[in-house]
């Protein structure tokens, strides 16, 4: 067990739908990290937070966006849903930020959208 | 951050010391170099992270030459358990953290 909480586990909905995917980070973990991963494809960096404010940006698409909150806990919506949004969401956090830093990664969240 | 490269897979058997080479030419001074397991349909898990020289954990060795343009993650005596996808990460430890994964190694280990 990592520490790092998401849910739901299994997510599916229509396409044009909106859905919310939660992560907990550890405690004490001020970065969190989300990621997606298709079938058999990588893990793709979407974006990243650290206390509350966004740090880094990656392939993120405008349908999406995220925000962490006072908490911690980082939630990532998802819009106007087509069929290749399925894919495993990852959430990640760590003690800080920067590369020397461990990131832990929890279990996902595996949409599916029909 | 630095490219990686890395075998897109490797075959092994069990028992057998396994070595996957991540090649970033273009490292720079301040940057780290961390490897990840990965199991299907799991998130991955830190294995082992180093700056130069050899670094050695419980699980595996990581070998750094002098010139830091390549990485070695080494496992002995692997087991079937081993088999997974490995990534090799390079980056600083500056506040731009994002970990940016590329396409790993794919290990399978045969009995």
């Amino acid at each position: 067990d990592s520490g790092v909480t998401q849910t739901p586990k299994h997510l599916i909905t229509a396409t044009g739908q909106r859905v919310t995917l939660r992560c907990s980070p550890r405690s004490g973990d001020l970065s969190v990290y989300w990621y997606q991963q298709s079938l058999d494809q990588g893990l793709q960096f979407l974006i990243q937070y650290y206390n509350g404010e966004e740090r880094a940006k990656g392939n993120i698409l405008e349908r999406f966006s995220a925000q962490q909150f006072p908490d911690l806990h980082s939630e990532l919506n998802l819009s106007s849903l087509e069929l290749g949004d399925s894919a495993l969401y990852f959430c990640a956090s760590s003690v800080e930020t920067g590369m020397n830093t461990e990131a832990f990664f929890g279990q996902g969240t595996r949409l599916t959208v029909v | 951050l630095a490219k990686t490269t890395q075998p897109i897979s490797m075959d092994s058997y069990e028992g057998q010391e396994v070595n996957i080479t991540c090649s970033h030419n273009n490292i720079a001074t301040n940057d780290y170099i961390t490897w990840y397991q990965q199991f299907p349909s799991q998130g991955p898990r830190f294995i082992i992270q180093g700056y130069k020289t050899k670094v050695t954990n419980e699980v595996a060795s990581l070998f750094i030459p002098a010139d830091r343009k390549s990485s070695t993650l080494s496992l002995p005596r692997v087991s079937l358990s081993d088999t997974a996808v490995y990534y090799c990460l390079v980056g600083d430890g500056g506040s731009q953290g994002n970990l940016i994964f590329g396409k790993g190694t794919k290990l399978s280990v045969k009995p």
